[in-house]
């Protein structure tokens, strides 16, 4: 199994509809990072994560973490095509800032 | 303004042939990483640097050798390419404290025939 599991691994919504990622941790989490991927193209930062209970928000989108359960998620609220892309979360599980990402979700936000 | 630039953006070679990936940030960061995504889009992480100095050596061969010339460069030089070198490559950087948060570049497809 992987260290870093994500679900769903696919996800088609229809525009203006809520949705959320997970992302769950094998190891202890000295940070947790969303970025967003679209095809061919570099990574682009959204949130990170670092306390239990933290909660961090950007236009629609909202993360959270469960430190205790080593989890965190990642909701959009009212989605919108352009939030279409690959959401990949990314651990620190040793505190030397070398990221373990997960496999990503694919976000299809049909109009 | 690209703070964290890679080139080339695409790379296409034979098996056997040596080649360098060209990392450079414009952020002022003191720390550089390379990541590889494999074919089933998996991101790993391969090295990372701080003020020149290799932090990180993630079981990577002894065919790829990072070499940062200065603070703001990360270059990747891969000998004797296989096939299963066969990626897409980033180079990330952040500034020293652990906690902040790592910048990625465009990435560079790499295809080995």
């Amino acid at each position: 199994s992987q260290e870093l599991e994500q679900s769903p691994q696919s996800l088609i919504v229809q525009e203006g509809k809520n949705l959320t990622i997970n992302c769950t941790s094998s190891k202890t989490l000295y940070g947790l990072y969303w970025y967003k991927q679209k095809y061919g193209e570099g990574l682009i930062f959204l949130m990170m994560l670092q306390k239990g209970g933290e909660e961090k928000s950007h236009e629609k989108i909202t993360a959270k973490l469960d430190e205790k359960k080593q989890q965190s998620s990642l909701h959009i609220t009212a989605s919108q095509p352009s939030h279409a892309g690959i959401y990949l979360c990314g651990a620190d599980n040793t505190g030397r800032r070398a990221l373990t990402f997960g496999s990503g979700t694919r976000l299809q936000v049909q109009p | 303004d690209t703070a964290v630039s890679q080139t080339p953006k695409y790379l296409v070679t034979q098996m056997g042939n040596d080649k360098s990936i060209k990392c450079e940030q414009n952020l002022g960061h003191d720390t550089m990483y390379w990541y590889k995504q494999d074919s089933k889009k998996f991101l790993k992480i391969m090295f990372s640097y701080n003020n020149k100095e290799l932090i990180i050596n993630e079981t990577v061969p002894n065919r790829f050798s990072p070499k940062s010339p200065d603070k703001a460069h990360l270059n990747l030089h891969i000998n004797s390419l296989e096939l299963g070198d066969s990626a897409v490559y980033f180079c990330a950087s952040s500034q020293g404290d652990y906690s902040d948060t790592q910048y990625f570049g465009p990435g560079t497809r790499l295809t080995v025939l």
